[in-house]
Parts: structure tokens; C-alpha cells; sequence
């Protein structure tokens, strides 16, 4: 079936330092999937970080970039400078094209001072 | 514009109880997900409608879990006999195919559930 792997449970970074956040997804049948990062600040819902559509396409938001490998079949969430108020919890997610979207299962990102 | 709006925002039962959410989706919204969230977990899909059909409910517990979306806006999702393990954050989202965005979810609050 569809899945999406986040390795990373749990990532600690002190701030201003570069953070990246991987994710791998098999898919049954699709040729380029609708990537998405969703993310989780404390006490607030789930919301739509960035969508990265095509491979090669760097999606970008708040200081955030997307990346994507049709091949390896894994994508990618990179930013150069963390600060505090990045500390949440973010998630990857992909559409399988018939409007099912899966995610992966979340990945707390800590800043410290 | 009105987000995604669920209640009620907490329950808590005894296993074997009953209980219903309700979502009310962004207006003009076509495609409803319901999403069962264990602590520290991602999101899981449970059932997904466009309009008012069910477009995809097979990882719903069928036996004790239902939804429904009758007119094709809000929606219900119930659990029949709940128990411990159904312990989680319940959340809907909405989506519209206009502009072939159909894949981008707009998330409720959630409704955070505790069976004792």
C-alpha cells in the first residue's frame, strides 16, 4: 500500500544552525506525486508548510525549502537558519492522485537557544 | 473565510460508550477526510468523501466506526463501542478540486478523545 517513512522522531538544533528533515514514500501507481510538508506549531492545528508538485521544483515558505528525488523516491525539507519559533512538530505527506493524501508520522523539531 | 470547524474539542468516556464529531468543512469545499491522530503518531486516514459519496472508507473499523456526509457538507463521524485503543485526536479536513488543488488539506482543531 501507500506509506510514507519519516526517520527522524525527534531532531535537535541550536538555533541559526541548519536544519534538514527526510522523508521516503512508496507508492502503488503514480507518476509524480503532490508532496506535501504540514506542520504543528505548540497549541495551534495542523497547517500546510509548502507543497512541492514536480521533481526538480523547490517549494519554498517561511524560510523553508522543499526538495524531491523521483528516483530515490524521497523528498526533503531543508532551512539554512533556525530560529525558536521553528520549534514544532512537522510532517510530511504525499497524494496519491486520487485525492488520498498519507503522512508520514511527524517529526519534533527543537531549537534551542 | 471560515476555517474547518469540529466539535465538540474533547471527550472523554468509558470504554463501550458511544460518541459522535462533527466537522464543518470550508464552504464550497467538495472532498471531507476524517484523520485518527495516536498520540505521536501521524495522521491516519479513516474515510474520505467527495460530496456526499464515500470515495474511500477502508481503513474505517467498520464494525464499530461510521461517517456520513449526507448533503454533501458537514459531516458525522461516530464510534459505536469505543474503546481504549481509539484513544486519539480526530481531524477532519476539506479540500477542493477547483484549480487542481484537490490535494491540499485545510485541518480542523481536531477532537482529542480519551477512553478510560
Amino acid at each position: 500500500g501507500d506509506s510514507v517513512t519519516q526517520t527522524e522522531g525527534q531532531v535537535t538544533v541550536s538555533e541559526s544552525k541548519s536544519l534538514i528533515i527526510n522523508c521516503t514514500y512508496s507508492a502503488t501507481s503514480i507518476g509524480y506525486p503532490n508532496l506535501f510538508w504540514y506542520v504543528r506549531y505548540p497549541g495551534e492545528g495542523l497547517q500546510l508548510l509548502l507543497k512541492v508538485i514536480t521533481a526538480g521544483q523547490k517549494g519554498s515558505s517561511r524560510g523553508f525549502e522543499a526538495t524531491y528525488n523521483k528516483e530515490a523516491t524521497s523528498f526533503h525539507l531543508q532551512k539554512a537558519s533556525v530560529q525558536e519559533s521553528d520549534s514544532a512538530v512537522y510532517y510530511c505527506a504525499f497524494g496519491t492522485g486520487g485525492y488520498k493524501v498519507v503522512f508520514g508520522s511527524g517529526t519534533r523539531l527543537l531549537v534551542s537557544p | 473565510e471560515a476555517g474547518v470547524t469540529q466539535s465538540p474539542r474533547y471527550a472523554v468516556l468509558q470504554e463501550g460508550q458511544a460518541v459522535s464529531f462533527w466537522c464543518d468543512p470550508i464552504s464550497g469545499h467538495d472532498t471531507l477526510y476524517w484523520y485518527q491522530q495516536p498520540r505521536d503518531q501521524g495522521p491516519q486516514l479513516l474515510v474520505y468523501f467527495r460530496d456526499e459519496a464515500v470515495i474511500d472508507n477502508s481503513q474505517l473499523p467498520s464494525d464499530r466506526f461510521s461517517a456520513v456526509r449526507p448533503k454533501g457538507t458537514n459531516s458525522t463521524l461516530k464510534i459505536q463501542s469505543a474503546k481504549q485503543g481509539d484513544t486519539a485526536t480526530y481531524l477532519c479536513a476539506s479540500s477542493s478540486r477547483t484549480g487542481g488543488d484537490a490535494e491540499t488539506l485545510y485541518f480542523g482543531s481536531g477532537t482529542r478523545l480519551t477512553v478510560l
